[in-house]
């Protein structure tokens, strides 16, 4: 079955850097990879997502980019404010029938102002 | 428009008991997806169910079992419960068919067996 690895655990960045995360999945099949924010005590949110036809997808602050040869996308987060502060969690979706989601580990992202 | 609600928030439960959770998706989806959430991990995949039917299982014993409803609601259910089934329950509801849209989850149900 699909495994994804994803990195680093734990990330501590300035106010005002990039933060970049990484994510590896075993299925090459996979063909959708979104992320996710969970704050402290509460739900995942998505945040942004990609296809596998795509390489890179914008949304204001953060990107996805993706190489499907390689098996591995990542996220990248510029000008980082505190409100980032929170665990990200990237995610793959095997081909099939059922939209089931095989999340990463996750990563604790703070951002020292 | 209403997102996805869960109830109850939190659940004290003891070993051996039953517990059941439930999860009305957000308006206009028709797929509900359970996970559960130990501390400090990712969301693990339950089941997923999608026109009454479970569609698709994780690896979860069948100790966890599932509903669907006319309406789209769901709700889990989990018989002889261990100390190890404390975790966060969280339900995520999506639009089917065809590829993944995205999947939305509530604010989950906090289970703690003593």
């Amino acid at each position: 079955g699909e495994n994804v690895e994803q990195h680093p655990s734990t990330l501590s960045v300035q106010e005002g850097d990039s933060a970049v995360i990484k994510c590896t999945y075993s299925d090459s099949a996979s063909n959708y990879f979104p992320w996710y924010k969970q704050e402290l005590g509460k739900r995942p949110q998505l945040i942004i997502d990609i296809r596998s036809n795509v390489g890179e997808k914008k949304d204001q602050r953060i990107a996805v980019t993706l190489n499907k040869t390689a098996k591995h996308f990542s996220l990248h987060i510029t000008e980082t404010q505190p409100e980032d502060s929170a665990v990200y969690f990237c995610a793959a979706v095997p081909e099939g029938g059922a939209q089931k989601l095989v999340f990463g580990q996750g990563t604790r992202l703070t951002i020292n102002p | 428009d209403a997102g996805v609600t869960q109830s109850p928030t939190h659940l004290i439960k003891t070993r051996g008991q039953q517990v059941t959770l439930r999860c009305s998706p957000k308006s206009g989806h028709d797929t509900v997806s359970w996970y559960q959430q130990a501390l400090g991990q990712g969301p693990q995949f339950i089941f997923q169910y999608y026109e009454e039917e479970e569609r698709q299982r994780g690896n979860f014993p069948d100790r966890f079992s599932g509903h669907q409803f006319p309406n789209y609601s769901s709700e889990l259910n989990v018989n002889a419960l261990l100390l190890g089934d404390s975790a966060l329950y969280l339900c995520a509801s999506s639009l089917n068919p065809g590829l993944a849209l995205g999947q939305y989850f509530g604010p989950g149900t906090r289970l703690t067996v003593t």
